[in-house]
């Protein structure tokens, strides 16, 4: 069946320095969604990218839609201890009822 | 504006009990998700609704769960008879659309726990 896969699966990170996560389909995606999870907390919708080769940023946040629309990334400029989370990706499943979900990539901030 | 409002946000039950976890989705939204989280399992999506209708409930682990929507701004999880397996965080979220094309909305989480 379809998935997306997300990596790293963990990223300690310096404060201040960058991080970035992966995100492949093993199809062909309509748009490609991206949410933030805070520990304890709940998945919070960051973004949707839809055209082939979008990017759009938010603030210290870049996110990319691969020419072929099966990859996506999300990079974060000078980490801040506000960006502590868990990152998701998140793809149409087949039907394009439900959302096909990447596992995650949870961004430590080292002490 | 109101997002999803969950109920309970916390609960610890003994096994066998009876475990009734409630939603209510943004006004508007006609498709509405319950997902659980677990740290081995990640994030499932046990069952999907549009316009009140179960669409997929091809995630729901087994007969012992089962899930209902009487009306567009209300639903419920419930889990008879529960298992310490069963403990982990139930997320409902909402959608405008069916969520393959609109971003899902969720609410709190209800934290399960059972002994």
């Amino acid at each position: 069946g379809q998935q997306v896969m997300q990596i790293p699966q963990y990223q300690h990170v310096q404060e201040g320095e960058d991080f970035t996560t992966y995100c492949n389909s093993s199809t062909t995606l309509s748009n490609i969604q991206w949410y933030k999870q805070r520990p304890g907390g709940h998945p919070v919708f960051l973004i949707q990218l839809v055209k082939s080769g979008e990017v759009k940023k938010q603030k210290r946040l870049t996110f990319q839609f691969g020419e072929a629309k099966k990859n996506s990334s999300l990079h974060i400029t000078a980490t801040q201890t506000t960006d502590v989370g868990t990152y998701f990706c998140a793809g149409p499943g087949g039907s394009n009822y439900q959302l096909i979900w990447g596992a995650g990539t949870k961004l430590i901030i080292k002490p | 504006d109101a997002g999803v409002i969950q109920s309970p946000r916390h609960e610890v039950t003994e096994m066998g009990q009876e475990v009734t976890l409630r939603c209510k989705p943004i006004s508007g939204h006609n498709s509405l998700f319950w997902y659980r989280q677990t740290m081995m399992r990640g994030l499932e999506l046990l069952i999907y609704f549009n316009n009140n209708v179960p669409i997929d409930d091809s995630g729901m682990p087994e007969d012992r769960f089962s899930a209902k929507m009487p009306n567009a701004s209300f639903s419920t999880l419930k889990i008879q008879p529960s298992e310490p397996r069963d403990s982990a965080v139930y997320f409902c979220a909402s959608s405008s659309a069916p969520g393959g094309n609109q971003p899902q909305h969720f609410g709190d989480g209800t934290r399960l726990s059972i002994l």
